[in-house]
């Protein structure tokens, strides 16, 4: 069974530009989540899919990101127009079923942006 | 709320010897608590987990012990290897889908 896979693996833009994220989760996997690592600090929560709805998107920073998730697949994160602080690593999960409490959610490796 | 907090690193230890990295956890509730690892180049791997207090996950020699008493869940090894050298993240889940995570320890093995 393939892993989750995330799409570039590295980003250098700078300042004012767009990028975006594409993740694909394990196939059969309702669940979609983003997250965010910025300099080595804790991994924090961003969104959570289930197939193409957003069902939290709490950890969004604001709205210069946008996440979809059309057709309940692939998922995309942009950010427009990005700034320095958005720099970090950009994880993407998946699970068949709700991460809550239990359950093991699926990391992929992970894009490296870098906002100059 | 909920929160994680994990040793800092980095962490240099020399093969065969003994590796602790501390977690401990602040909850509602009963969360389950889990170790992720990140292998260079890679994604995180979920290591091992707990569901309830004094369970213990182990897994490739790793050893954690949910212990509600002093909300914590250390990540032990009795011998470790080269090949453990990686980034160990600490994570709790609870209620709602997210999981919250510690800061990541990395640790380098050296032969």
């Amino acid at each position: 069974e393939a892993g989750v896979t995330q799409f570039p693996s590295h980003s250098v833009i700078e300042k004012g530009q767009t990028v975006t994220l594409r993740c694909d989760p394990i196939s059969g996997h309702d669940n979609l989540y983003w997250y965010r690592r910025v300099m080595g600090k804790e991994i924090k929560f961003l969104l959570h899919f289930v197939k193409e709805s957003k069902q939290d998107e709490s950890g969004m920073p604001n709205n210069r990101f946008l996440a979809e998730r059309t057709g309940g697949t692939y998922s995309t994160l942009k950010v427009q127009p990005a700034e320095l602080e958005d720099s970090g690593v950009y994880f993407c999960a998946s699970s068949r079923i709700p991460g809550s409490s239990y359950n093991e959610q699926f990391f992929g490796p992970g894009t490296r942006l870098t906002v100059l | 709320g909920n929160s994680v907090t994990q040793m800092e690193g980095p962490v240099t230890l020399s093969e065969e010897a003994f590796l602790t990295i501390n977690c401990t956890y602040t909850a509602t509730g009963y969360p389950s608590l889990f170790w992720y690892v990140q292998y260079p180049g890679e994604g995180l791997q979920l290591l091992l987990k707990a569901t309830k207090a004094d369970d213990k996950g182990s897994n490739k020699g790793f050893e954690a012990t949910y212990r509600k008493e002093t909300t914590s869940f250390h990540l032990e090894k009795g011998s470790v290897q080269v090949s453990d050298s990686a980034v160990y993240f600490c994570a709790l889940g609870n209620t709602g889908n997210q999981f919250y995570f510690g800061t990541g320890t990395s640790l380098t093995v050296i032969p």
